[in-house]
């Protein structure tokens, strides 16, 4: 069946503005995830959702940091007045459950000028 | 805090031997362990997991070992190939937590 997928693929933004960042996750996938990777890192959680409940979100950076996952399927991650220490990969996951294997989009890389 | 590490970053194998990839980790109360893979430009791959209940754990050429008295685990790859070729990346999460906290990885090359 289809995977985790992520929009767009690549984000180009100058500094100031806003992004927004989309996940659809895998049908039927209770347990949703962000997570942000800088360059040679592994990822870093920001956020995880249960359903349309957000029920962990320690790893958000900074308050310009909001997601939201409305209807329990699509995420939506944004990012207000976008700055250079944003540059980085940002990944989705979803899962049956919290404590199964997550599986994981091909990210959206944003680079902030 | 809490950290999960890894003692090598980078390996070179050749193609047909075994890999060997160790990673370390602080938090006691971690209890499920995941191996991802990674390709460039690609999202990590799930490979291989484990939880604390077991020391071993065998899939299809990859088998992980976790020895918790040193809070060590590790992944070994059979008859490396190629396509092995990837970072990989151990990671640690308390069953009932949301948190799933990565290393910085692991590059595995594979000389043909």
């Amino acid at each position: 069946g289809a995977g985790v997928s992520q929009s767009p693929r690549y984000k180009v933004a100058k500094r100031g503005q806003d992004v927004a960042l989309r996940c659809d996750p895998i049908s039927g996938h209770v347990s949703l995830f962000w997570y942000q990777q800088a360059l040679g890192q592994g990822p870093e959680f920001l956020t995880y959702f249960q359903n349309e409940a957000q029920l962990d979100k320690s790893g958000l950076p900074s308050d310009r940091f909001f997601a939201e996952r409305p209807e329990g399927s699509v995420s939506t991650l944004k990012i207000q007045r976008t700055q250079q220490e944003d540059s980085a990969v940002y990944l989705c996951a979803s899962s049956r459950a919290r404590d199964q294997p997550q599986h994981f989009g091909d990210g959206t890389r944003l680079s902030i000028l | 805090g809490e950290s999960v590490g890894l003692h090598l970053p980078t390996l070179s194998v050749q193609e047909g031997d075994n890999s060997i990839i160790n990673c370390a980790y602080s938090n006691s109360a971690s209890d499920y362990f995941i191996w991802y893979k990674q390709e460039s430009g690609k999202g990590p791959q799930f490979i291989i997991d484990i939880r604390s209940n077991m020391d071993k754990r065998q899939g299809q050429r990859v088998t992980v070992l976790l020895n918790k008295t040193v809070k060590h685990l590790s992944l070994q790859i059979a008859a490396t190939q190629p396509g092995d070729s990837a970072v990989y990346f151990c990671a640690e999460k308390q069953t009932g937590g949301f948190k799933t906290i990565f290393g910085a990885g692991t590059r595995l090359f594979v000389k043909a």
